[in-house]
């Protein structure tokens, strides 16, 4: 089945740690992108990709880095500089550089520091 | 930035009624779509309409959009227990490229009761 798989659904981090969120699409779009949701509040945009090897900071980038290697990979590192990282993270995808269309979303990883 | 703010923030209604939510926005758009997101999971593409268009409907759900005021409203009919869920609308920024992120609102959580 065509999608967007996230991996691993639940993440423990220590304080100090870099983890990585894996982000793997089958559904040959160009756009990649990264949001973070908290509680009770929406998406912000952390990263977002329009095509292979090439990526655009978002609104809450600082504490992140991301990669763009493969048109079908887009892997979110979150580092030790990112302050507050316990939240839900998004990855999604949208079909072709030349189209305005609706986002296709993975399942989520939550990410919590203890 | 946040372009979209969803209204009212919680909604709770009764199996069978309708169900209403508003979303303004900030700057011209090309597009606005409405997702869902259920407890936990990622969103799900419910409806995409384009800023020429007035309204917009695809089964139980009416769109509507007016740019002069840069608002838009979705409508649930006859609302089921299973449409408890948080709902978000979502813009393409008029001028932006192709691929570039969309904006999300805060969204409205929708709890319909049996």
């Amino acid at each position: 089945d065509g999608g967007i798989t996230q991996s691993p659904k639940y993440l423990f981090r220590k304080e100090g740690q870099n983890v990585t969120l894996s982000c793997e699409q089958n559904l040959n779009h160009d756009a990649m992108y990264w949001y973070r949701q908290d509680p009770g509040q929406g998406l912000r945009l952390i990263y977002y990709s329009q095509i292979v090897n090439d990526f655009q900071k978002g609104d809450i980038a600082e504490g992140y880095s991301v990669s763009r290697e493969k048109k079908e990979s887009f892997p979110l590192t979150v580092t030790s500089a990112q302050k507050n990282p316990t939240a839900f993270y998004l990855c999604a995808s949208r079909g072709g550089t030349g189209v305005f269309g609706e986002l296709f979303f993975g399942e989520g990883s939550r990410l919590t520091v203890l | 930035s946040q372009q979209g703010e969803e209204d009212p923030q919680a909604l709770s209604i009764q199996e069978g009624e309708n169900a209403t939510m508003n979303c303004s926005y900030k700057t011209s758009i090309n597009n606005l779509q409405w997702y869902r997101q259920n407890s936990g999971r990622g969103l799900v593409h419910l409806i995409l309409i384009r800023s020429n268009e007035r309204e917009k409907h695809s089964g139980r759900l009416r769109v509507t959009l007016d740019t002069s005021k840069k608002s838009s409203s979705l409508l649930i009919t006859a609302s089921r227990a299973a449409d408890t869920a948080s709902y978000f609308c979502a813009t393409d920024a008029k001028g932006s490229q192709a691929g570039t992120a969309l904006i999300f609102g805060k969204g409205t959580t929708l709890s319909v009761s049996s």
